[in-house]
């Protein structure tokens, strides 16, 4: 069965350091895969996507993913976290069929130290 | 451009009150439309979607219903609200399908605590 996972659910960071949070997928076939950010009783917003070509993806807020075939996964980048980056993160695959549906993963929280 | 508006944002409900949380996306024609579901700690599960008026698919059986009258209007709905239906709702929309390259966009979605 098609599945994304977020191993981690909570990750802290300290102000400065690098950041990567972990997606795996399962899919038969070539998968479209996301990357959103939720601030706080907020809806979701798009940092960066994965259809095909280039493996290694650029987003907005200088995230980036890269996608590896080999180990099933999809991992989130960023080089120096910034303190509005505490949010909680959602990677997601394409689902079954034509309609564009989304399976998420379970969200990893992340927390910034000052 | 397109833009997705949802209400009510905030919601207080008495258990086996019936529920009607509203989405419309502007900007756009036929779009697919979706309703998922955030309760406190878990993910995001997909409750229904659909691609055309009148064509609502569900995905988990539950206590709500969904129904598109219009092209860009998608309702969630109830007519006896549990305990645990609360929660945060997003409404989404897509045009086409991921093969085109369509990604899926949300609303600022609804916190209902049913009481």
């Amino acid at each position: 069965a098609q599945s994304v996972t977020q191993p981690d659910i909570h990750i802290t960071v300290s102000e400065g350091a690098s950041l990567e949070l972990r997606c795996n997928y399962s899919y038969g076939a070539t998968p479209y895969l996301f990357w959103y950010v939720q601030s706080p009783g907020q809806g979701l917003q798009l940092l960066l996507k994965y259809f095909s070509g280039d493996t290694l993806v650029q987003g907005i807020k200088g995230f980036e993913a890269e996608f590896k075939r080999s180990q099933s996964s999809f991992n989130l980048r960023k080089p120096s976290v910034h303190w509005s980056d505490a949010a909680e993160y959602f990677c997601a695959g394409h689902g079954s069929g034509n309609t564009g549906k989304l399976i998420f993963g379970q969200g990893t929280t992340l927390q910034v130290k000052p | 451009s397109q833009t997705i508006h949802q209400w009510p944002a905030t919601l207080v409900q008495p258990v086996g009150s019936p529920l009607s949380l509203e989405c419309t996306v502007e900007g756009t024609s036929n779009p697919n439309l979706y309703w998922y579901r955030q309760a406190a700690g878990r993910g995001l599960q997909l409750l229904f979607y659909s691609i055309g008026i009148d064509q609502i698919s569900s995905e988990v059986p539950q206590n709500l219903s969904a129904s598109r009258p219009q092209d860009r209007q998608f309702i969630l709905s109830s007519k006896k609200l549990l305990l645990s239906d609360s929660g945060f709702y997003l409404c989404a929309w897509n045009t086409g399908t991921f093969i085109s390259g369509n990604t899926i966009y949300f609303g600022e979605g609804s916190w209902l605590t049913v009481v």
